[in-house]
């Protein structure tokens, strides 16, 4: 069964750190790209971070760089997200996510994890 | 950044309803569209990528069209199960974006 599943979430401080997981089954997360996409109570989606499938090539939106890292690591068949300066704001549920398509990439993210909840809070 | 503007932000209808979502990007975002249906406490669901390609197991009621800037999601026949939140996403360029969704609610 394909699947992605999340841990690691939790409460932290501002200013702390926190490392989430995801695990893969049913297929080689390698073979795909992979991305961090996050849900703030109550509120849409934005996506996170971005690994690119062929050279593990990462992209960030501008607020988040320098905070956070995308990595994979592919004996595990898991995909990282490692965040640091946390913020109140940074409060949400992360999902991991999988680009539809290991050769052709259409943009779309065609399975979802369930989601982890990070709770930045003193 | 490219922003996802959808409308309208809510809509209520009833099963039998045919509805239409839009979703308008501040710049061409070629054919990287997609279409995702979120219900509460679930993860996103894709529906529609590249447009107007239908996601393997998405029911044929569900449709997308458009190009350039302007895009829509349309739901011929609403059955019980579609009321949920509905959100357009971008993948033309970094960083991806996504409009602040519709909720399709039980008139």
């Amino acid at each position: 069964q394909v699947q992605l599943v999340e841990s690691g979430g939790g409460l932290v401080k501002p200013g702390g750190s926190m490392r989430l997981s995801c695990a893969a089954s049913g297929f080689t997360s390698n073979d795909y790209y992979m991305s961090w996409i996050r849900q703030a109570p109550g509120k849409g989606l934005e996506w996170v971070a971005y690994i690119r499938n062929s050279d593990s090539a990462t992209y960030y939106p501008d607020s988040m760089k320098g905070r956070i890292t995308i990595s994979r690591d592919s004996a595990k068949n898991s995909l990282y997200l490692q965040m640091s300066s946390l913020r109140a704001e940074d409060t949400a549920i992360y999902y991991c996510a999988r680009g539809q398509g290991s050769s052709s990439w259409f943009g779309a993210f065609d399975i979802w994890g369930q989601g982890t909840l990070v709770t930045v809070s003193s | 950044d490219i922003q996802m503007t959808q409308s309208p932000s809510s809509v209520s209808a009833s099963v039998g309803d045919r509805v239409t979502i839009t979703c308008q990007a501040s710049q061409g975002v070629n054919s990287w569209l997609a279409w995702y249906q979120q219900k509460p406490g679930k993860a996103p669901r894709l529906l529609i990528y590249s447009v107007s390609t239908l996601q393997s197991g998405v029911p044929l009621r569900f449709s997308g069209s458009g190009s350039g800037t302007d895009f829509t999601l349309t739901i011929s026949s609403l059955q019980p199960e579609d009321f949920a939140t509905y959100y357009c996403q971008q993948a033309n360029s970094f960083p991806y974006t996504f409009g602040q969704g519709t909720k399709l609610e039980l008139k």
